[in-house]
């Protein structure tokens, strides 16, 4: 158990819709990341909160957006779904900011279908 | 254009024998690396890193070897386990950068 907790687990919706992920960081991280994991892809870096603030953007959507919020939890927000969005969203969260050997650990994501 | 190639999708190895996991990379601005380990179902795990001054660390059964020159990182684990059949990803961060950068992945099946 990495610490990083996720919910829901599984999300099925359909196109056109919007969702919420939400994620909470271990205990005393201060960065949260998200990664998107599609078919036989990598995980693909989305964005990344510090502290609130944002602090790096990756191949993140328009559709898509993010907050982190002062208890240091974090949202994904992404709208007007479509089928390609089908897929496995990680949160991944550290001690520092990102930098040198600052090591990310990762929850256990959510299984998004858009039907 | 992938900038971290894990070029065998799979690998198959005999309990008791060594695995070797294979990653190249292409920029070399890049100074950290990292491997993590994905058991299905689940998020991936942090397994062992080295920073681009060293070309060698250990820890316990995993060592990762680093070679500069030809941008290839490598993930030896000796003696396998069946419990280590997993994806196995690598992960690179560019000098002052925040994100990390993941191969497709390699899953390692260790055969009884």
């Amino acid at each position: 158990d990495s610490g990083v907790t996720q919910t829901p687990k599984h999300l099925i919706t359909a196109t056109g819709q919007r969702v919420t992920l939400r994620c909470s960081p271990r205990s005393g991280d201060l960065s949260v990341y998200w990664y998107q994991q599609s078919l036989d892809q990598g995980l693909q870096f989305l964005i990344q909160y510090y502290n609130g603030e944002e602090r790096a953007k990756g191949n993140i959507l328009e559709r898509f957006s993010a907050q982190q919020f002062p208890d240091l939890h974090s949202e994904l927000n992404l709208s007007s779904l479509e089928l390609g969005d089908s897929a496995l969203y990680f949160c991944a969260s550290s001690v520092a900011g990102g930098k040198n050997t600052d090591t990310q650990y990762f929850g256990p994501g959510t299984r998004l279908t858009v039907l | 254009d992938q900038q971290v190639k894990q070029n065998s999708p799979s690998l198959s190895v005999q309990e008791g024998r060594i695995s070797i996991l294979n990653c190249d990379y292409t920029n070399s601005m890049f100074d950290y690396f990292l491997w993590y380990k994905k058991y299905p179902a689940e998020g991936p795990t942090f397994l062992i890193s080295i920073s681009s001054i060293k070309d060698k660390n250990e820890d316990g059964r995993f060592t990762v070897f680093l070679n500069k020159s030809a941008k290839h990182l490598s993930l030896h684990i000796v003696p396998s386990q069946p419990g280590d059949s997993a994806v196995y990803f690598c992960a690179v961060r560019g000098a002052g950068s925040y994100q990390l950068t993941f191969g497709k992945g390699t899953k390692l099946s260790v055969i009884p």
